[in-house]
């Protein structure tokens, strides 16, 4: 069956440097949703989309923006990064439509960015 | 805030055991707990999703559990096997937004 894929699966940027990271739902998945996981921390939500619309923010900071394209797949755009920004990025879908798996989340295996 | 807070922080067991991994959350007003696996730098897996009006959730070997009222819900994990061992984690959802609050996890090793 097919997962949510994540790209790339490794990014090393420098201070101040940009980064996208892009996350692709599992096919028919109308919500996707962003975490943040830091070096030995829990998941941290930062924001959601439901049919391409924000639907949900976290804690996620000015310098990052995020959309949904029309194929439902999602960027997250960082700018300015900075060394605390090092962490375990998660893109999830889910089918909020669906009675038997609705809201049961899928996590891609995420994209690991070190800000150096 | 909901806080939510998972012990032990970590297990190690020897293959065969049945287990059990805690839960506990200060915000009873849940939508939905799911109970999450990791592996070591990957994604997690989701394993049980239980709605607020359910008390329990059974796949396979695992079962989880929710007491909503003392904010507590329970993984057990029955005849253990090293391909078990990973990091547990909880999380809740208060919002049926799926902005999950996760846990601390706990980290299972079972040793053959």
């Amino acid at each position: 069956a097919a997962g949510v894929i994540q790209s790339p699966r490794h990014l090393i940027k420098e201070k101040r440097e940009t980064a996208t990271l892009k996350c692709y739902p599992i096919p028919r998945h109308d919500t996707v949703y962003w975490y943040q996981q830091g070096p030995g921390q829990d998941p941290q939500f930062l924001i959601s989309f439901y049919e391409k619309m924000q639907s949900d923010k976290g804690s996620i900071p000015d310098r990052f923006s995020a959309q949904q394209f029309s194929d439902y797949h999602s960027e997250l755009n960082m700018s300015s990064l900075e060394l605390g920004d090092s962490a375990l990025y998660f893109c999830a879908s889910a089918s909020t439509g669906n009675e038997e798996t609705n809201e049961k989340l899928f996590f891609g295996s995420g994209t690991q960015l070190s800000v150096l | 805030k909901q806080e939510v807070t998972q012990i032990p922080a970590a297990l190690s067991v020897p293959e065969g055991e049945n287990l059990v991994l805690n839960c506990s959350f200060t915000d009873s007003a849940i939508y939905n707990l799911q109970w999450f696996r990791q592996d070591p730098g990957k994604g997690l897996t989701s394993l049980l999703l239980i709605q607020s009006s359910q008390r329990e959730q059974t796949s396979g070997r695992l079962n989880a559990s929710l007491d909503k009222s003392s904010g507590r819900s329970t993984l057990y994990i029955a005849a253990s096997q090293p391909g078990d061992s990973a990091t547990y984690l909880c999380a809740v959802d208060n919002n049926a937004g799926n902005m999950l609050t996760f846990g601390g996890g706990t980290r299972l090793m079972v040793k053959p």
